[in-house]
This record gives structure tokens, sequence and C-alpha cells, in this order.
């Protein structure tokens, strides 16, 4: 069964610091998809990237990047010089292609507070 | 691209009663997704429609749970005889219906059981 584990409850960081939300997966699947979600105060869930599961090249978009690992199933977000504005909660998730219907599993999130 | 929206926003209600509620999904997408979240936790998967058939209903969607799609267009998701523990968050979420695409989600409907 897919599973997805952050293992970060919560996370508090100054602005401007650097942070890595940790996200590890598990699948049966050899072709899966994985997702990245922001969920600000306002409660609505924010696509933020995919990555399919024959891709491992890392990716960067602008403070934002992203390191999958196949080998430690593993799809770690970092945040570089954290504002203000990236308070909120993280959820990675997990999609096999070979599951009848799609469904999503959602990590538990991690809530991160960027304090000025 | 008007998004997915949801009705009402907030439900307040008292247990026992009976509560539906609304998602119109963006028009072109052929997936329909309902999920649930309570506090501290991550979206859980309800049940998945693809145009008007339900193809997957969660073992968490117990018999007082009900959810349609006529014409494969809007959803309504319905609890009869709410509990307190039914109070959540219900999100609504589509996708365009190909393999691996993202699933855009609705501010979701937020249920209090007193």
């Amino acid at each position: 069964a897919q599973k997805v584990t952050q293992a970060q409850t919560e996370i508090s960081v100054v602005e401007k610091e650097d942070v890595t939300l940790d996200c590890v997966y598990e699948t049966r699947d050899t072709t899966y998809y994985l997702f990245w979600y922001k969920q600000p105060p306002s409660g609505e869930l924010v696509f933020l990237i995919r990555r399919n599961s024959f891709d491992e090249q890392n990716e960067i978009s602008g403070r934002y990047s992203w390191n999958f690992q196949k080998s430690t199933s593993s799809f770690n977000f970092t945040i570089t010089a954290s504002q203000v504005v990236d308070s909120a909660v993280y959820f990675c998730a997990l999609s096999e292609a070979g599951n009848y219907g799609q469904n999503f599993v959602f990590g538990p999130g991690t809530r991160l507070s960027v304090l000025p | 691209d008007t998004g997915v929206s949801q009705d009402p926003r907030h439900k307040i209600t008292k247990r026992g009663q009976n509560v539906t509620f609304r998602c119109d999904p963006i028009s072109e997408h052929n997936r329909l997704y309902w999920y649930r979240q309570t506090l501290g936790q991550g979206p859980e998967f309800l049940t998945y429609f693809q145009n008007e058939a339900q193809l997957e209903k969660s073992r968490l969607l117990s018999d007082r749970f009900s959810a349609e799609r006529p014409k494969g267009s809007f959803s309504t998701l319905e609890i009869q005889r709410t509990e307190q523990g039914d109070s959540a968050m219900y999100l609504c979420a589509s996708s365009p219906g190909r393999t691996g695409e993202k699933l855009f989600f609705g501010s979701g409907t937020q249920l209090s059981v007193l």
C-alpha cells in the first residue's frame, strides 16, 4: 500500500534562513507521481510541483528546490532565504499510476512558521 | 479557468441532522475527488468520480455518506445523521483525467457538528 511520511510536524525558522522539509514515501509501483502542496491559513491547497518516478532530476524554481532520490524513497523540499509568506502547512503526496482511480495519498503535513 | 468552487464555506449543524455540500469542478475536468481533512492531518481520500461514475470509495465513507455527480458536472456530498466525529474540512478536487495530473482543490467546506 502507498504511504507518505513527513516526520517533521512543525518547524520554526527566522526569516532568511534556509529550511528543508522531508518526505519519505512507500510504493510498490514502478510508475508513480510525487507532489508538494502548500496550504496557507486560507485553507486552499496550492500545487507546487509534480515529479514522475522516471525523472530524478532535481528542480529549482526561484527560492524553492526539490531533491528526489529513489534510492532512499525521498522527495525533499528546500526553501532558500525563507520569507514570512512561506508560513503554511506543506503536504507531500503520492499517486500511483497503476492505482485505479489514481487516488492521491497525502502525508500528515509539516507546519512551517517563518518568524520576522 | 474559474477554479474549483465549494459551497458552503462553513456549516454548523446539530448532531443527527443531515447536511449536503456542493462542489463545482473546473468545467473541462473529468475527474472529481472528495477528501476529508481534520486538524493537524493531511487530506484523506473519500471518493472519486470519473465523469458521472463513482469509481472508488474509501472505507472511511460509511453508509451515512453518499456522493453523487449527476451528468458528470457538479457533485454533492451528503452526510446523514451527522455525528460529532464528522466535524472536519471537506475538500473537493478535480483533474483533467490524464495519468499523473495534479489535483486542483477548492477552498473546502468546514463542518462543525455540535
